[in-house]
């Protein structure tokens, strides 16, 4: 069946703009994650949705990011005023209970 | 909140070798550990999972093992190959009904033919 997809693939913007960026989930999983992968580095955790219950929002590391996950399936990821410290790849996953599957991430660049 | 640490960060074996990592994990709650493969340029992959009532898992070349006494679990490639290159993460799970993962920050695997 289809996989988790992210949209766009690639996004450059200049600093100071908004930028959204979109996440699919599997059809199904009641978990939602954004991940966030600067260059060589591990995956940090930025937001987790589970079914109806408040989102966990405790690795949001600035108020200028937020998400929402509308209809219990697709999410999005705001980042507002962007810096050049958010260039990174934002990975999203999706999960039935345990086993997280992961989007291809959308690459984003600050310039 | 979960601590998960992850030795080494780099690997180097030759092919045919096994390669071993290693994870441990502070929270005593958790029950649930995957571990991850990501190529250069992917995206994560699920590899091999454990849950914390069984202590070794295996799937052909790959093995993982589990001691939740001294909180710590392991990844075990036998007869490496070189499309075994990758970066390798473990995670840990919070523990009762939350399953937030926790990764550790990566082990690059290199092996060489």
């Amino acid at each position: 069946g289809a996989g988790v997809s992210q949209s766009p693939s690639n996004k450059v913007t200049e600093k100071g703009k908004d930028v959204e960026l979109r996440c699919d989930p599997i059809s199904g999983h009641t978990a939602l994650y954004w991940y966030r992968q600067s260059l060589g580095q591990g995956l940090e955790f930025l937001i987790y949705f589970q079914g109806n219950s408040a989102p966990d929002k405790s690795g949001l590391p600035s108020d200028r990011f937020s998400a929402e996950r509308t209809g219990g399936s697709v999410s999005t990821l705001t980042i507002q005023r962007t810096q050049q410290e958010d260039s990174a790849v934002y990975l999203c996953a999706s999960s039935p209970k345990y086993e997280q599957y992961f989007g291809p991430g959308t690459r984003l660049t600050v310039t | 909140g979960e601590n998960v640490e992850q030795h080494p960060s780099t690997l180097s074996v030759q092919e045919g070798d096994s390669a071993v990592i290693k994870c441990t994990y502070s929270d005593s709650a958790s029950n649930y550990f995957p571990w991850y493969k990501q190529e250069l340029g992917k995206r994560p992959q699920l590899i091999i999972d454990i849950r914390s009532n069984v202590g070794e898992k295996k799937d052909q070349r790959i093995a993982v093992t589990l001691n939740k006494t001294a909180k710590h679990f392991s990844l075990h490639i036998t007869e490496t190959q070189p499309e075994d290159s990758a970066v390798y993460f473990c995670a840990a799970s919070s523990g009762g009904s939350n399953y937030k993962l926790t990764f550790g920050k990566g082990t690059l695997l290199t092996v060489n033919p």
